[in-house]
């Protein structure tokens, strides 16, 4: 059973281009949750996704990010017109039940760096 | 705000000493704390988790202390190995909340 896959692992950008992260979820589990990573500093979470629906963005920048789960393939975690205080480790975890109770299965990361 | 402070931020002891990571949460409606390890390039791994209506958890060479009136919990890693060298975070969320509010984490260095 194949656990959290994220893709890119690595991904540079340009100051004003658009970075696309994925994740694909462990087999089963419905409810997508990413967090960011600065150097030094713990995750802080962005946004909750079950399948077609936000269900918590509290942690999203008002501007320039946005999530989406679709009915078919990866959650995307999607940033425009990067700038350099971008730069951090993505991470996406996934857990079979809405609970927090649930472990969240977090994946390896995407690790954007803004030019 | 940072809703789970934890300490030390950095630690180094000798193979098979007993390091102790301490959190403390302000927000009595968490009722969940797990704790993960991450090895550098790596994404966080669940440990050990614990919740208020026990007072301590062992996993192995891994424990949870909880004292609910302190809002406190530590983790402690007995007979330490140089391969625990990571990071550790504690979290805490709360049953009608899905986010984990995370520390900002404890470099760990066990010296052979």
């Amino acid at each position: 059973n194949a656990g959290v896959m994220q893709n890119p692992r690595h991904l540079v950008r340009r100051r004003g281009q658009e970075a696309r992260l994925r994740c694909s979820p462990m087999k089963g589990h419905s409810h997508v949750y990413w967090y960011r990573q600065l150097p030094e500093e713990g995750l802080k979470f962005m946004v909750y996704l079950q399948k077609e629906n936000i269900i918590d963005e509290s942690g999203m920048p008002k501007e320039r990010f946005s999530a989406e789960f679709p009915k078919e393939g990866p959650s995307i975690l999607r940033i425009q017109q990067v700038v350099r205080g971008d730069s951090a480790a993505y991470f996406c975890a996934s857990s079979p039940g809405p609970s927090g109770y649930n472990e969240q299965f977090f994946g390896p990361g995407t690790r954007l760096t803004v030019l | 705000q940072q809703q789970v402070k934890q300490s030390p931020q950095s630690l180094i002891v000798q193979k098979g000493g007993i390091p102790i990571i301490n959190c403390a949460y302000e927000n009595t409606a968490f009722d969940y704390f797990p704790w993960y390890q991450q090895f550098p390039g790596k994404g966080p791994a669940l440990l050990i988790a614990i919740r208020p209506d026990v007072s301590e958890k062992k996993e192995g060479r891994f424990t949870i202390s909880f004292n609910k009136s302190a809002k406190q919990f530590s983790l402690h890693i007995m007979d330490s190995q140089p391969g625990d060298s990571a990071t550790y975070f504690c979290a805490a969320s709360m049953w009608i909340g899905n986010q984990f509010y995370f520390g900002t984490g404890t470099s760990l260095t066990v010296i052979p």
